[in-house]
């Protein structure tokens, strides 16, 4: 089975703090995503990368940067953070497109909360 | 462009079909997919549907697929309590070689009355 964990289940930060996401994969995939998932909005893109050292920007990657040093891991950075970025934060690892498409499989989910 | 539309909401009673719809903009997508989360956890996979194909199903799952209206639908036959969850409807977008891109729904929630 693949598994995908990411490092805080519930975390809470204060505005200006700089916090790291952490995600890890266990199934040599090539691809990991970022997102963020906000009541009424759905999943949002943040940031994603194909490969070690390489990144994508999303569709809200402001605010926000990734590392990718290793292949099982990919890391998000909240370089100052926000009351606006309190969200739950959802990491998901895929291969590349095969037979059926591109299937994502998600981790349980960092919820954040900045004060 | 891209864009997956559901409806927000949905509540059934316990031992009813529930159907979930979904529609897509882009024409050109290749694979469709539903997720499932449920509460405080991360989205897992429950089915995909091949662009060329219009129907599958999998024990109570059936997944209809429109493509000339663009419109995917999740049906779940007898469903039960623990199938209260957020569906979310998304479509793979190939951009080419490698390249493409998930696009998500807002997903719908489904309550189930006992």
């Amino acid at each position: 089975d693949v598994k995908v964990t990411q490092s805080s289940r519930y975390l809470v930060k204060r505005t200006g703090e700089k916090v790291f996401l952490e995600c890890v994969q266990d199934m040599d995939h090539e691809n990991m995503f970022w997102y963020r998932q906000d009541p009424g909005l759905g999943l949002r893109l943040i940031y994603f990368s194909y490969d070690v050292k390489m990144k994508e920007k999303g569709d809200i990657p402001e605010g926000y940067s990734v590392s990718r040093e290793k292949k099982e891991r990919f890391s998000l950075i909240l370089e100052s953070a926000s009351t606006n970025q309190t969200s739950m934060y959802l990491c998901a690892s895929s291969l590349p497109v095969t037979g059926a498409g591109e299937t994502q499989y998600f981790g349980p989910g960092t919820r954040l909360l900045v004060l | 462009g891209e864009d997956v539309e559901q409806s927000l909401f949905l509540s059934v009673r316990e031992g009813d079909s529930s159907v979930i719809n979904c529609t897509y903009t882009d024409s050109s997508s290749t694979y469709l997919y539903w997720y499932k989360q449920e509460p405080g956890a991360g989205l897992q996979l429950l089915t995909y549907i091949f662009s060329n194909m219009d129907m599958k199903q999998d024990q109570r799952l059936t997944v209809l697929l429109n493509k000339k209206d663009k419109h995917l639908s999740l049906r779940i036959a007898d469903t039960q309590t623990g199938d209260s969850a957020i569906y979310f409807c998304a479509e793979y977008l190939n951009y080419g070689g490698s390249q493409g891109n998930l696009i998500f729904g807002k997903g719908t929630k489904l309550s189930v009355k006992p």
